[in-house]
Parts: C-alpha cells; sequence; structure tokens
C-alpha cells in the first residue's frame, strides 16, 4: 500500500528565511509526487508536481520541491518565505501507472511564517 | 488548471434532514470527479469516485446508502448527505483528476454543521 508521511506537524519559519517542508513516500514502482495548498476554510490548491525527469520541479509562488528517490523524498522549499505562506501544506503520492490510481495525501503540515 | 465550484460553501441543518452539496468543473469535462471529507487537523479521506453516467466507486467504510453521489453530467457532480447527524458535521471537498498525471483540481470546499 502507497503511504505519505509529514513529520512535522507544524513548521515556523521568520519571514525571509529559507523554509522547509519534509515529505516521504512509499510506492511500488515510479511515483508522480504532488504539494498543495490549503488556506482555512478552503479547498486545496495545486502548487507543483513530480512526474520525470529534473528532480528540482518549480511551482507556483515561488516554491521548489526536490525529488530524491534514493531517500523517497520530496521536501518543499522556499528561498525566502512571506507571512502569507502560512497555510497547511499537504503532499500526495500516487503510482506513476496506467489508468487511474489512487491518491494518497500525508496528514499535512501546518507552516507559520513569522514577522 | 480545472476551476471547480463547490455550492453551498457552507450549510447549517438540523438533525434527520438531507443535504445536497453541488460540484461543478467549470472549463473542463470532467469523467471522473472525486469526493473527500476533511475533519479538523486532519489530513482527506477520500469518501468515493464519481463517475460519469455510471454508479460511484465508495471506499471502504463508507455508506453508499448515506452518502449517495450522482455524476448526471461531464460538469456536475452531487453529493447527499442523508438523514444527517451530528457526527456527519465535517468539510466536504471535491475535485476532477485532468492530463495524464491525473493531478488534482479542488473545489472551495462545503462546511455542513448538522445541529
Amino acid at each position: 500500500a502507497q503511504s505519505v508521511a509529514q513529520p512535522e506537524d507544524q513548521v515556523n519559519v521568520a519571514e525571509g528565511n529559507p523554509l522547509t517542508v519534509k515529505c516521504t513516500y512509499s510506492v511500488s514502482g515510479n511515483p508522480y509526487l504532488f504539494w498543495y495548498v490549503q488556506y482555512p476554510n478552503r479547498g486545496l490548491q495545486f502548487l507543483l508536481k513530480y512526474i520525470t525527469g529534473d528532480n528540482l520541479v518549480k511551482g507556483s509562488y515561488g516554491f521548489e520541491a526536490e525529488f530524491n528517490k534514493s531517500q523517497t523524498s520530496f521536501h518543499l522549499k522556499k528561498p525566502s518565505a512571506l507571512v502569507s505562506d502560512s497555510a497547511l501544506y499537504f503532499c500526495a503520492v500516487r503510482a506513476n501507472s496506467g489508468g487511474y490510481q489512487k491518491v494518497t495525501f500525508g496528514i499535512g503540515t501546518k507552516l507559520q511564517v513569522i514577522p | 488548471g480545472a476551476v471547480v465550484s463547490q455550492h453551498p460553501s457552507w450549510v447549517i441543518c438540523k438533525s434527520g434532514t438531507s443535504v445536497k452539496i453541488e460540484c461543478r468543473s467549470l472549463d473542463f469535462q470532467a469523467t471522473t470527479m472525486f469526493w473527500y471529507r476533511q475533519f479538523p487537523k486532519q489530513s482527506l479521506m477520500l469518501m468515493a469516485t464519481s463517475n460519469e453516467g455510471s454508479k460511484a466507486t465508495y471506499e471502504q467504510g463508507v455508506e453508499k446508502d448515506k452518502f449517495l453521489i450522482n455524476h448526471a453530467s461531464l460538469t456536475l457532480s452531487t453529493l447527499t448527505v442523508t438523514s444527517a447527524h451530528p457526527e456527519d458535521s465535517s468539510f466536504y471537498i471535491c475535485s476532477v483528476a485532468s492530463g495524464v498525471t491525473d493531478t488534482q483540481y479542488f473545489g472551495p470546499g462545503t462546511r455542513l454543521t448538522v445541529l
């Protein structure tokens, strides 16, 4: 069974500092990996995804994520955090195989950017 | 990405009544839509996969007679919570999958409170 682990319930970072939100995964075969952001009382917004190719993926709002196959990780990063980045972040994985494959979401990490 | 709307954004109802939530894909013909439930400070729980013109596929533990799903067209899926009880109070989110990688695009969610 596939799974996603987000080991930190909350990450605090000062505005202007780099941020990292961690994600590790388990899936049969090659993965598709996703990051989503959720603001209070809202649905999830797609940030970025890894399919294949370059391990460093760039997404919306200056976020990027690095796929590391050996460590089965897909950490979300941003060079300089903004207060408006404060939200709940979800990592998700599905198997890279034919047909529809179920997506599994992590439990989410709350990012708090301190002014 | 696809634009998805939900209606209503929030609803309060009395115990024993039924509530219908609509999910619309505004710019994309979605043969498949997904319904999730999210509890406070928890991840998304997939309830069912809604397929246009056919019966929905429910996840284990989800009562299909309680959570009725109708996917009548390529742009509309509805979730009806029948005989709602306080424990059905939750945040319900729908999504559509787009593209080869089935990236999911989410609606803004519906907050259901059952008194």
